[in-house]
């Protein structure tokens, strides 16, 4: 089953903040998050392990919370580069492969 | 490094043609995906290779797609007699397999098919 992203779509001034939620009804072993602009392929962002870990990536990080099967993406200071649409790839323990999310879209005005 | 690569970009066809793709891998990388995606949805798992033994197939894919790895390096996926629903982005990913359960898949640039 496919894992809900909220919101669907969020618009912010450069240098706000935001953030993206991921969650499955299924029990999770890792959330991938990827980031894709129009007409490119997804590109990788980080992978969180189960252990409720936080990552981070320059102003981009994210937490997973494996009791509740979420997963949130942070974005703090957004730049204009930052736009695009964000998904999020679960992994269950039953499947070594990813299940996508339909997405969030994020678009950065000056 | 020179990434994923994927050939054809882009694909028109007449319903009911067959339509090959092409996907290679980047060099080294024993696991490789292929996705569906269409307009304003995330990549939809088709398949996915370990080396070149097929592990597992989406039940969403008919019986006139298939798809292959011969040497554990490139792969090929086939649709036969396309269908206007066929149209989609199709992408494929590699992942190196280090032997940890989890490995990032890295994406290639992708086919868009459209059937006309």
């Amino acid at each position: 089953q496919q894992p809900v992203q909220s919101p669907q779509a969020v618009i912010l001034r450069e240098g706000e903040d935001a953030v993206i939620n991921c969650s499955s009804s299924k029990a999770l072993y890792s959330v991938h998050w990827y980031r894709q602009k129009h007409g490119e392929a997804p590109v990788f962002l980080m992978i969180l392990l189960k252990g409720g870990e936080q990552k981070g990536h320059e102003k981009i990080s994210a937490s997973f919370n494996e009791k509740k099967q979420q997963s949130s993406l942070y974005l703090t200071a957004s730049q204009l580069s930052y736009s695009g649409t964000y998904f999020c790839g679960t992994e269950d323990f039953g499947n070594e492969k990813l299940t996508f999310g339909t997405g969030t879209r994020l678009t950065i005005i000056p | 490094d020179t990434g994923v690569s994927q050939d054809p970009r882009h694909k028109i066809t007449k319903r009911g043609q067959n339509v090959t793709f092409r996907c290679d891998p980047i060099s080294e990388h024993n696991r490789l995906y292929w996705y569906r995606q269409t307009l304003g949805q995330g990549p939809e798992f088709l398949t996915y290779f370990q080396n070149e033994a097929q592990l597992e197939k989406s039940r969403l894919l008919s019986d006139r797609f298939s798809a292959e790895r011969p040497k554990g390096s490139f792969s090929t996926l086939e649709i036969q007699r396309t269908e206007q629903g066929d149209s989609a982005m199709y992408l494929c990913a590699s992942s190196p397999r280090t032997g940890a359960r989890t490995d990032t898949q890295y994406f290639g640039p992708g086919t868009r098919l459209t059937v006309l």
